[in-house]
């Protein structure tokens, strides 16, 4: 079956510092692969999504490459505001079901 | 702009005492599904809606019911919440079919769910 593992934290950095959640993923076929972010107290957003090999998907300067060769998914960002405090999910789709397998989530803490 | 709305946000109830939770969508979606999440821990799939299909995860409790009615609405009915149904409730949809998309889940913003 499919699965996700994804760094579990919690991560803690100073503003401005580079952020790197590691994920790697297991399926069959060819998955579409998420990042959602829960701001305390909210639902799940979509942050950014990649449908194929090689896709980078990029959203408010979170980036992250679909690297099928490794079968990994990080999240990366440049440089962190306190802003962006949140769980991070990783998550991954395919056609043989429409359900969505998650990570066990990232709790990020930004201090200023 | 909300195209997933839950209500109501904040639900308190007592132990034993029926809740129903509600969802709706503008999106038009086929499939709506209803998560419990703990704590910030990865949301739990307890069921889902395909077109008027209903798919029970097998181990949801059979104190959690589902209706939906209409496309556009769908219900969480717990029939005796307990102490440890406390969580919030989220209620996703997507688009499933021959134009699959890319499998992306839309979340409401979800009910908070306190059982006194």
């Amino acid at each position: 079956g499919n699965s996700v593992t994804q760094m579990e934290g919690p991560v803690t950095l100073s503003e401005e510092a580079f952020l790197t959640i590691n994920c790697t993923y297991t399926a069959t076929g060819y998955p579409s692969l998420f990042w959602y972010v829960q701001y305390p107290g909210e639902g799940l957003q979509l942050l950014l999504k990649a449908t194929k090999a090689d896709d980078k998907g990029s959203n408010k300067g979170f980036e992250a490459t679909y690297r099928k060769e490794t079968t990994s998914f990080h999240l990366e960002k440049g440089s962190v505001q306190v802003s962006d405090s949140a769980v991070y999910f990783c998550a991954l789709s395919d056609r043989s079901n429409y359900k969505l397998t998650f990570g066990k989530g990232t709790l990020l803490t930004v201090n200023p | 702009d909300a195209m997933v709305i839950q209500n109501p946000r904040y639900q308190v109830t007592q132990f034993g005492k029926p809740v129903t939770l509600s969802c709706s969508q503008t999106l038009n979606h086929n499939v709506m599904y209803w998560y419990q999440q703990k704590s910030s821990q990865a949301p739990k799939l307890l069921f889902h809606y395909y077109d008027k299909d209903f798919n029970n995860e097998a181990d949801t409790p059979d104190n959690f019911q589902s209706r939906r009615p209409n496309t556009s609405f769908c219900f969480l009915d717990i029939r005796s919440p307990g102490l440890g149904d406390a969580a919030m409730y989220l209620c996703a949809t997507s688009r499933f079919g021959g134009d699959w998309g890319t499998g992306e889940l839309f979340f409401g913003e979800g009910s908070r769910l306190t059982v006194l």
